[in-house]
């Protein structure tokens, strides 16, 4: 099983709504990371679990808020959100602590497609 | 700090031939990792290949050949026989290893991306 599944693939939400983007892998990756996609650029890291621990959040406004409940899981939680918001939302993981030859690559989900009007 | 340059925004390729994807990189770390994705326009980001600085060997996975040059601090992807379904977008990204080993701490950083055309 090398899926990374997102939910849900598309959301629309209004300025005062809360909203969650989910990820789960089943991988036993220890580092799950939320990048953030505007239309004709390149993702953009977010957030970087390490170990169900915050090990980067690349100065993300506080409206999004992460959470990693296990090592299967994260989530992001939406509140509060501005149209330039409206992304896609990419969840990936890989293994941490990884030595010597293997490739460390990051694994992807399909994304998640938010629109904030 | 890591910088990944991709200089063709937008590339035109015939069915059928091989095409280049030119990706230079700037880093001050001897251990890193390159890296290309294809994003189809679905949103998925799909890995392609693997190329350690220390590798010896240039990288090979089926059609796809990376081309590494690493006195110039490039990584260019080779598509071969190039096929309608290879039309999308693809990144080059790298890696800094801590020490020896790919960590959480070591993100993988991206290049703006070139744009494939397969015209058949």
């Amino acid at each position: 099983d090398t899926e990374v599944t997102q939910t849900p693939k598309h959301l629309v939400m209004g300025m005062t709504n809360k909203k969650s983007l989910k990820c789960e892998q089943h991988m036993g990756h220890r580092a799950m990371y939320w990048y953030k996609q505007k239309a004709k650029k390149p993702p953009e890291l977010m957030f970087v679990y390490s170990y169900e621990k915050l090990s980067i959040n690349e100065s993300v406004p506080s409206r999004f808020s992460p959470e990693c409940p296990n090592s299967s899981l994260l989530n992001l939680h939406l509140h509060a959100l501005q149209p330039e918001d409206s992304a896609l939302y990419l969840c990936a993981s890989s293994q941490d602590q990884v030595v010597g030859t293997t490739t460390g690559e990051l694994f992807f989900g399909e994304g998640s497609r938010l629109t904030v009007l | 700090a890591q910088k990944i340059t991709q200089t063709q925004p937008g590339m035109f390729v015939q069915e059928k031939e091989a095409v280049t994807l030119d990706c230079t990189y700037d880093t001050s770390d001897p251990s890193y990792g390159l890296f290309w994705y294809k994003q189809p326009s679905s949103g998925e980001m799909i890995f392609l290949i693997y190329q350690g600085s220390y590798d010896q060997q240039n990288a090979t996975e089926g059609r796809y050949s990376l081309n590494f040059q690493k006195a110039r601090k490039s990584a260019n992807l080779v598509i071969s026989a190039s096929q309608l379904g290879d039309s999308a977008m693809y990144f080059c990204a790298m890696r800094e290893r801590s020490g020896s080993r790919f960590s959480g701490n070591t993100p993988l950083v991206f290049g703006k991306g070139t744009r494939l055309s397969v015209i058949a």
